[in-house]
């Protein structure tokens, strides 16, 4: 069983460029969220999305965006990019049912650079 | 909206110590609480987590937490330190918002392990 994979690792980008980072979930897991960890800082919740859709979100602009795929991979899209989105990008999953006290499995994240 | 304080960014112990790891949350509703370690250049992995019960919480690797309701802890413990211990720690607190339940993080304590 694989876990979480996350592309690419690292990432450079200009300051009003686009950029889309992809997950693959657990097997099985059919949840998926993603968190902007800034350095020093815990993970700040993005949004999360299940079967395709969001079902929720944390204080992001619009420019963040996200889609799941049928089989559950995901991908995170931020528009317009601010040098404050320099940031680890983390990917976590969810078994299927997952409520508050289940356990979120977490890719290794993409480290993005705005310059 | 719920909220986690840990309390000192970072925690120096010598190999063999006691380590204690500070966590106080704030929520309208019973509480789901986790804690997260992050190794360097990874994602995080869970080490354990508290739903109901018993409200002593024994994890991975030695760890255990203490819920105390009166005193909306969670902290952290393990009686002796490894060198393999130095890590980002982070507390967590998962509430319901809307239709998904969402965690919050802390800051992260940094654990450092001195030979």
């Amino acid at each position: 069983e694989t876990g979480v994979t996350q592309s690419p690792t690292h990432l450079i980008k200009t300051r009003g460029q686009q950029v889309t980072l992809r997950c693959s979930s657990q097997s099985g897991h059919n949840t998926v969220s993603w968190y902007q960890q800034a350095l020093g800082q815990g993970p700040q919740f993005i949004f999360q999305y299940y079967r395709e859709e969001e079902n929720g979100r944390g204080n992001f602009p619009p420019r963040f965006s996200g889609l799941q795929f049928p089989n559950y991979s995901s991908e995170l899209n931020v528009n317009a990019l601010e040098l404050d989105d320099s940031a680890l990008y983390l990917c976590a999953s969810t078994i299927p049912g997952g409520g508050a006290y289940n356990e979120q499995f977490f890719g290794p994240g993409t480290r993005l650079t705005v310059l | 909206a719920q909220s986690v304080t840990q309390l000192g960014s970072h925690v120096s112990v010598s190999e063999g110590a006691l380590v204690l790891l500070r966590c106080n949350y704030s929520s309208s509703v019973p509480p789901y609480l986790f804690w997260y370690v992050q190794y360097p250049n990874q994602g995080l992995q869970l080490l354990l987590k508290y739903t109901t019960g018993a409200t002593l919480v024994k994890g991975i690797n030695g760890f255990e937490a203490e819920f105390k309701k009166s005193e909306t802890s969670f902290h952290l413990t393990k009686p002796s330190a490894h060198m393999s211990d130095a890590a980002e720690y982070f507390c967590a607190v998962s509430d319901r918002s809307g239709g998904s339940y969402i965690p919050t993080f802390g800051r992260g304590t940094s654990l450092i392990v001195h030979p």
